[in-house]
């Protein structure tokens, strides 16, 4: 089945605990997002990567870093995690081009306390 | 920068008839707009997208406009049903890469028996 697979569902971590939250896709997309989804503000982009090896910063990417080492993994690092980072994430892939939506994973809610 | 609107009102509808939301845009028009459903705690899943010089694009009981002189897209449902009942998203690609979209807040659609 194809999809985009987030791990864990849910984390509750304390400040300042480096974590990754892990995205796999199985589609052979080149682009893959990071986006964050908070009551009121909607979904927010924090990182995107349009292939292997290139990444770039969306609008909120402050306290986050990414990877884009193979095709089919991009993970989100928080490498000292703050409780304003407590949020619902989602990562989300699509093949290149000017055709196609993204398909997001089921989500990731991280509270940070 | 760039704004987005969509009715943060939810909107209620009777089963079978046509549900209308709507988006709005300030400043320069985008290359692409797409429409995401959202499910409570779920992913968005992508549904429709149009192109900047496209007035019109459907899918089933789908149907998107895209206006730029009113800066406006709309998202009509027809003969809805409850299983319609979600939140709806849009989302701008002002890169015309589909490598960064920019999401509106969302407007909740319920429909009733």
């Amino acid at each position: 089945e194809a999809q985009v697979t987030q791990n864990p569902r849910y984390l509750i971590t304390v400040t300042g605990k480096k974590l990754t939250v892990t995205c796999s896709q199985n589609m052979n997309h080149e682009y893959m997002s990071w986006y964050r989804q908070d009551p009121g503000l909607g979904l927010r982009q924090i990182y995107y990567s349009m292939n292997v090896e290139v990444t770039d910063k969306g609008d909120v990417p402050e306290g986050y870093k990414v990877s884009r080492k193979e095709k089919r993994n991009f993970p989100l690092i928080l490498e000292s995690p703050s409780p304003n980072q407590t949020s619902l994430y989602f990562c989300a892939s699509s093949l290149s081009g000017q055709n196609y939506g993204y398909t997001f994973g089921s989500g990731t809610r991280l509270t940070v306390v | 920068s760039q704004k987005i609107e969509q009715n943060s009102e939810a909107l209620n509808i009777q089963e079978g008839k046509t549900a209308t939301l709507t988006c709005n845009y300030t400043n320069y028009s985008p290359a692409y707009l797409q429409w995401y459903r959202q499910d409570p705690g779920r992913g968005p899943v992508f549904l429709l997208l149009i192109r900047e010089n496209e007035k019109e694009k459907r899918k089933e009981r789908l149907k998107v406009t895209f206006d730029t002189t009113l800066k406006q897209s709309l998202f009509h449902i027809t003969a809805s049903q409850p299983a319609d009942s979600a939140t709806y998203l849009c989302a701008l690609d002002y890169s015309g890469t589909a490598s960064k979209l920019t999401f509106g807040t969302g407007t909740r659609l319920q429909v009733t028996l």
